[in-house]
């Protein structure tokens, strides 16, 4: 069990298709997270679930970045019409409740071609 | 903005000696304050965290600090060993709960 699990955990596209990415949280976390990590580069949020609540999307860098999360339990981002710059490892992260441990998966390195 | 900024961003040190890490925060309703280690290829992973009612936490080697007045805490590290390189981010709660990261600090401990 137990931790949190990304797939894939490796994705090539194409230029302009679009992908999705999936994670499943710890079982009975309410929180959910997806940051993006460039090479190198810091933590940048995308987005946050948290229980029944509108979700906080303040961090997707464009329309073509969409999440869902459904049951409260799996969720997907989705990105649409790729672009070479959203190349980056993606990291998703679930906690128990608000302002508690977040546990991240391994990610899933997103290479754009 | 909700902004958090973390400093230096590389930290060679001597194995042995300790390590300072130091972050400030923009969002004067912040309450939680964690602190991960990220390794080659892994997510990254909780080491210590503080509340914004606690001054001080120490959990062994490890010692976090924080300066609400200021809008600022820092991560300690003392008696470093190789195995403590990697990079270390900060972050801080912001309205609506979500984790807003640091921009990371590589620590490289040479033995």
């Amino acid at each position: 069990g137990a931790g949190v699990s990304q797939s894939p955990s490796n994705k090539v596209t194409e230029k302009g298709k679009d992908v999705e990415l999936r994670c499943d949280p710890i079982s009975g976390h309410t929180a959910l997270y997806w940051y993006r990590q460039s090479l190198g580069q810091g933590l940048e949020f995308l987005i946050y679930f948290q229980g029944n609540s509108a979700p906080d999307k303040s961090g997707l860098p464009s329309d073509r970045f969409s999440a869902e999360r459904t049951g409260g339990s799996v969720s997907t981002l989705t990105i649409q019409r790729t672009q070479q710059e959203d190349s980056a490892v993606y990291l998703c992260a679930s906690s128990w409740d608000r302002n508690t441990e977040a546990f991240f998966g391994q990610g899933t390195r997103l290479t754009v071609v | 903005g909700e902004n958090v900024e973390q400093h230096p961003s590389t930290l060679s040190v001597q194995e042995g000696d300790s390590a300072v890490i130091k972050c400030t925060y923009s969002d004067s309703a912040s309450n939680y304050f964690p602190w991960y280690k990220q390794e080659l290829g892994k997510g990254p992973q909780l080491i210590i965290d503080i509340r914004s009612n606690v001054g001080e936490k120490k959990d062994q080697r490890i010692a976090v600090t924080l300066n609400k007045t200021a809008k600022h805490f820092s991560l300690h590290i003392t008696e470093t060993q190789p195995e403590d390189s990697a990079v270390y981010f900060c972050a801080a709660s912001a309205r609506s709960d979500k984790l807003i990261f640091g921009t990371g600090t590589r620590l490289q401990v040479f033995p």
